[in-house]
């Protein structure tokens, strides 16, 4: 079946660590890719969005994503974490042409200890 | 600029009743969209509408069903309740084919 997939259920890491959260998924085709995030108590947050252009991308608070069409994946980086960067993260695509019906992974729990 | 808002933030029901959810678009937002998040899992889309028309629908029973009104707001009715329908409800609102954004939900428990 098509899907997104996120490798990491949770990830644990100090301040000042390098991440890397992954994420792939089987559709072919253009698709748009999203990453979002969910700090404790509040709403789903765009963090970056990729549609078409340079496959590298930087988003909010820090954070990059690479686009790699070959191995249909768009991994999450950040250089160093902050502690405030403790939440839920949602790799989503895009598969369709036009408005936008996500599908979402099933997320990454990030906890980062100061 | 008054972001996306669902109401009520949490509902109890019990097996076989309907309940209706609502949602308001961020201004200046025409496409509304549905998701629902069972515990630990991503959320899964439900339909979405576009100037009062459902514009896709993801694997849910007719059970599910939704509707938009002029003003861009939405509901998202579900009928004959079952266990498996607790979840968040999410709601989406965005502009042509722009980023969607996300209100806080509504938290649904049947028992």
């Amino acid at each position: 079946a098509q899907s997104v997939s996120q490798h990491n259920h949770h990830v644990i890491l100090s301040e000042a660590a390098s991440l890397e959260l992954g994420c792939n998924y089987s559709y072919g085709g253009t698709v748009n890719l999203f990453w979002y995030v969910q700090y404790p108590g509040q709403h789903l947050q765009l963090l970056l969005k990729y549609f078409s252009g340079d496959p590298l991308v930087k988003g909010i608070k820090g954070f990059e994503a690479e686009f790699i069409k070959s191995k249909f994946s768009f991994n999450l980086r950040k250089p160093s974490v902050q502690w405030s960067d403790t939440a839920e993260y949602f790799c989503a695509v895009n598969p369709f042409q036009g408005a936008q019906k996500l599908v979402f992974g099933q997320g990454t729990r990030l906890t980062i200890n100061p | 600029e008054t972001g996306v808002t669902q109401s009520p933030t949490h509902l109890i029901k019990t097996r076989g009743q309907q309940v209706t959810l609502r949602c308001s678009s961020q201004s200046g937002h025409n496409t509304v969209s549905w998701y629902q998040q069972a515990l630990g899992q991503g959320p899964q889309f439900i339909f979405q509408y576009y100037r009062e028309e459902e514009n896709g629908r993801g694997n849910f029973p007719p059970r599910f069903s939704g509707l938009q009104f002029p003003n861009y707001s939405s509901e998202l009715n579900v009928n004959a309740l079952e266990l498996d329908d607790s979840a968040l409800y999410l709601c989406a609102s965005s502009r042509d084919n722009q980023p969607q954004h996300f209100g806080d939900g509504t938290r649904l428990s049947i028992l």
